[in-house]
């Protein structure tokens, strides 16, 4: 079982609408969490932390559930830009960082 | 510099040959990690520096891998005797500090190809 695990989609959303992504992690001390974005052949950038009692960014909601071991990435009011792939990425005690092998999102005028 | 930088941006090698790939990070930052991005997969984690120490080499696939820091600056990536499993994107990325919260920055990667 991978450390990280996400739906890879793709999403294929129109304009407008909202979409929500799920990741699972495995290992319960996990102590930070992050959702990157990459676009196509480009570097992954941080979009947005995680913390644990939800937190908002703009059209971005991320929450966390340490209990169910997810965490949840909804994008309302989607942008033709919003298309990319979403990366959830999860960080133990351990200096390691790691990263989900990504939801892909395509919306559509 | 202003960000991440790696080089060569591209690489071809001939099965067999040895290859080092560079990252430059961002002044002053303490963590510098290498990731290996195969198509349609996310970053899977190779090694990670503090400073000159490699604190965690558990990602290497094989012991044809190797890092080094030697300055606690700019770190090689070297593969020996490159196999065609090797074909991939390697991402360096740095990091202020190892504080729990803190964002990785990324260079733009090195896409290796072995033939």
């Amino acid at each position: 079982r991978k450390e990280v695990e996400q739906d890879p989609g793709p999403f294929n959303v129109p304009e407008g609408a909202t979409v929500a992504f799920n990741c699972t992690y495995s290992n319960s001390a996990s102590q930070s969490f992050f959702w990157y974005r990459q676009d196509c052949r480009k570097e992954p950038k941080l979009l947005m932390s995680v913390y644990s009692s939800g937190n908002e960014d703009g059209r971005f909601t991320a929450q966390l559930n340490r209990a169910s071991q997810y965490i949840s990435l909804l994008i309302r009011d989607s942008k033709l830009s919003d298309s990319a792939t979403y990366l959830c990425v999860v960080k133990g005690w351990s200096f390691k960082t790691i990263f989900g092998a990504g939801t892909r999102l395509f919306v559509k005028a | 510099g202003a960000g991440v930088s790696q080089s060569p941006r591209y690489k071809v090698a001939k099965r067999g040959q040895d290859v080092a790939l560079r990252c430059d990070p961002i002044s002053g930052h303490v963590s510098l990690f290498w990731y290996q991005q195969a198509l349609g997969q996310g970053p899977e984690f190779l090694t990670y520096f503090q400073n000159e120490a490699q604190l965690d080499k558990s990602g290497l696939p094989s012991d044809r891998f190797f890092a080094e820091r030697p300055e606690g600056s700019v770190s090689t990536l070297k593969i020996q005797r490159t196999q065609q499993e090797d074909s991939a994107v390697y991402l360096c990325a740095s990091s202020f500090s190892s504080e729990w919260g803190e964002k990785l920055f990324f260079g733009s990667g090195t896409q290796l190809s072995v033939l």
